[in-house]
């Protein structure tokens, strides 16, 4: 069965705070996606990457950077976290359209 | 970045009744999707929707890709508490390296 890890399911940070979130796919895919989902806004993307070192902006990049170093993993960095990040972080691989999501991070800062 | 309008926002429904949602947009999509979030873990695909006036149905599930390229709908026949969650449309272009665009998602209660 494929899966989609993300390495936690609630994490609590304080503001200011450089944050990780990990996402790891076993499926060989070579796209990973991260969003974000709050009430009422549905899925933002805020990065994706279609290939190892590669990645793209997507529609709320500020704030956030990614890292991917090798193919089955695809980190979200929150350089100085700030309240307005406290959210559910989504996860995502694919080889085309069909999107394979990890069980989401929800990120609290305090 | 562009999303979808999809509708309704909510719905509360009696078991056993049926549900449908809908998703629209400006621009034509060549392939669209349904993803459903159950609470607490994220979306899972539904029924992927590959040509324009396609039907398609998964057990009590169908769908429909729009004529024009640009809307689709999903009907939830006799629903049962397990169907509470998140439902959320999505498009593809299939052009090159472009992310899916996603609606903001129908959120559906089940009343027993």
């Amino acid at each position: 069965d494929v899966k989609v890890t993300q390495s936690s399911r609630y994490l609590v940070k304080r503001t200011g705070e450089k944050v990780f979130l990990e996402c790891v796919q076993d499926m060989d895919h070579e796209n990973m996606f991260w969003y974000r989902q709050d009430p009422g806004l549905g899925l933002r993307l805020i990065y994706f990457s279609y290939d190892v070192k590669m990645k793209e902006k997507g529609d709320i990049p500020e704030g956030y950077s990614v890292s991917r170093e090798k193919k089955e993993r695809f980190s979200l960095i929150l350089e100085s976290a700030s309240t307005n990040q406290t959210s559910m972080y989504l996860c995502a691989s694919s080889l085309s359209w069909g999107y394979t999501f990890g069980s989401g991070t929800r990120l609290t800062v305090v | 970045g562009q999303q979808l309008n999809q509708s309704p926002q909510s719905m509360f429904i009696q078991e056993g009744e049926d549900v449908s949602m809908n998703c629209t947009s400006s621009s034509i999509f060549n392939t669209w999707l349904w993803y459903k979030q159950d609470p607490g873990e994220g979306p899972v695909l539904l029924i992927a929707l590959y040509k324009a006036g396609e039907l398609t149905s998964n057990g009590r599930l169908t769908a429909q890709f729009g004529i024009t390229r640009k809307d689709s709908f999903l009907n939830i026949s006799a629903s049962i508490p397990s169907d509470v969650g998140i439902y959320f449309c999505a498009g593809s272009r299939n052009s090159g390296n472009t992310p899916l665009v996603f609606g903001k998602g129908t959120r559906l209660s089940v009343i027993a």
